[in-house]
């Protein structure tokens, strides 16, 4: 199949650093997204890599290491406002293109 | 620009009843998707669309219908309600099928 996983949960402090994890199958793989979530609101785009390496959006990275089917979502400065579910999707090409979501993070940042 | 607009935001119905979920995007957008999404079980495609007069079904077509007569607007009927269908439908819409989507607030529906 084209399972993703991610943690469930996370908890982490305000002003700290925290990384969140996705794994996936490689086979077809053509992108990887994240997306932030608040609860009770639509997903909301944060961060695309289809190459191996980091990609910098001010206090949110994503990294990529398409060899060893990861990725994680690297938030920096972690404000109260970061509280929400980070959800990670898979692109997959060839004859079954399909975006695959996984079932997402859910982070609480402490004051 | 209003983005993706969805109507109505909340609805309730009774098993059996049919409606229709509006979406509406005016970034004259390809390519449009519904999902619902459900506790523990994340988002999963519904139908899809790659353009006006095209669409496709996805992981849980069953039950719900959809039709594309313009770019813009992308509805979906769900034809006998049941208590299953129960959840938040979310409508996105993207320049393609892998590239950024942009979602609707949602609809969130309790089926009784």
């Amino acid at each position: 199949g084209q399972n993703i996983d991610q943690p469930t949960e996370m908890t982490a402090t305000e002003g700290a650093i925290v990384q969140i994890n996705c794994t996936y199958q490689t086979s077809g793989f053509n992108g990887l997204f994240w997306y932030q979530q608040h609860a009770g609101e639509a997903p909301t785009f944060l961060s695309y890599n289809v190459l191996d390496g980091l990609e910098e959006k001010g206090r949110f990275s994503s990294f990529l290491s398409r060899s060893k089917g990861y990725s994680y979502l690297l938030l920096k400065e972690l404000q109260m406002k970061d509280s929400a579910s980070y959800l990670c999707a898979v692109a997959y090409a060839g004859n079954n293109r399909k975006l695959i979501w996984g079932l997402g993070t859910s982070l609480a940042v402490n004051p | 620009n209003a983005g993706v607009t969805q109507t109505p935001k909340f609805q309730v119905l009774k098993t059996g009843q049919s409606m229709t979920l509006q979406c509406a995007q005016d970034m004259n957008h390809e390519y449009m998707s519904w999902y619902r999404q459900d506790p523990g079980m994340g988002l999963r495609l519904i139908h899809y669309s790659v353009g006006a007069g095209i669409t496709d079904q996805g992981e849980v077509p069953n039950g719900y219908n959809v039709s594309r007569s313009t770019t813009e607007d992308f509805p979906l009927r769900l034809l006998s309600a049941a208590p299953s269908q129960t959840s938040v439908y979310f409508c996105a819409s993207s320049y393609g099928r892998f590239n950024e989507q942009f979602f609707g607030p949602g609809t969130r529906l309790t089926v009784l």
